[in-house]
C-alpha cells in the first residue's frame, strides 16, 4: 500500500493561494490520488481526484508530475472557512490509507 | 448533505452495554466503509463491504461487529467496549473505486 507524506501543518492568510504537497514515492500504476477536506467533528469531504497531469474543479486544482511520486493540491484565494485538515490519499478500490493530513490554518 | 446519514450522532455507553451504530446511504453505491477517528490520530479503516460482502477487516477487535443487510445499510454492533474505543466513527460509501462520501459520524464515549 502506498504511503503518503504531507506537512503536519501550514498557515496562510485570506486571499492567498495555498499549495499543499504530498509525497507518495511507492505509488502503484493503478493508484489514483485523492484529496479530502475535514472540519472538526465532521466526516472527510472529497475535494479532487487525479491520475496524472493537472485536474481542476470549482474548488481546487491538483498538479501531478510525470513520475507521479508527488502531488500538489492548490487552493486559490483561501478564506477563513478553508481552515481544516487536508488528507492526501493514494490507492484504488478499498485499499487506501488516510495519513495524518495537513492542518491548514487561515489567518485574517 | 452528502447522502450518507448516521445515527445516533452522539452516544455514551458503559463498558458492559451493547449498542449499535447505523449508517444509511441514499446514493445507490455498492461499497460501504466503517472508519474510526481518535483524537490526534489518523483516520483508521475498520471494515469494508462490497455488494454486501465483507472484503476488509483491518485487525479490528471482536467487540466491534459489522453487519451489512443490504447495499444501503451498514451497522456496527458494539459490546463490552473499552474507554480507549471512544472516538468518532465514520461511515462512508462509494461506487467502485471512485471517491468516498462520508457521513457526519457518531461521537462515541465509553465510560
Amino acid at each position: 500500500l502506498a504511503k503518503t507524506t504531507q506537512p503536519i501543518s501550514m498557515d496562510s492568510y485570506e486571499g492567498q493561494e495555498v499549495n499543499i504537497t504530498c509525497s507518495h514515492n511507492n505509488i502503484a500504476t493503478n493508484d489514483y490520488i485523492t484529496w479530502y477536506q475535514q472540519f472538526p467533528s465532521q466526516g472527510p469531504r472529497f475535494i479532487i481526484q487525479g491520475y496524472k497531469t493537472k485536474v481542476t474543479n470549482e474548488v481546487a486544482s491538483l498538479f501531478i508530475p510525470a513520475d507521479r511520486k508527488s502531488s500538489t493540491l492548490s487552493l486559490p484565494r483561501v478564506s477563513l472557512s478553508d481552515t481544516a485538515v487536508y488528507y492526501c490519499l493514494v490507492g484504488v478500490d478499498d485499499k487506501i490509507i488516510f495519513g495524518k493530513g495537513t492542518r491548514l490554518h487561515i489567518l485574517p | 448533505e452528502t447522502g450518507v446519514t448516521q445515527t445516533p450522532r452522539h452516544l455514551v455507553m458503559g463498558m458492559t452495554n451493547k449498542k449499535s451504530l447505523k449508517c444509511e446511504q441514499h446514493l445507490g453505491h455498492n461499497a460501504m466503509y466503517w472508519y474510526k477517528q481518535s483524537a490526534k490520530k489518523p483516520l483508521e479503516l475498520m471494515f469494508v463491504y462490497n455488494f454486501k460482502e465483507q472484503t476488509e477487516n483491518n485487525s479490528v477487535p471482536s467487540r466491534f461487529s459489522p453487519e451489512c443487510p443490504n447495499s444501503s445499510h451498514l451497522f456496527l454492533h458494539l459490546h463490552t467496549l473499552q474507554p480507549e474505543d471512544s472516538a468518532l466513527y465514520l461511515c462512508a460509501s462509494s461506487q467502485d473505486q471512485n471517491e468516498q462520501y462520508f457521513g457526519p459520524g457518531t461521537r462515541l464515549t465509553v465510560t
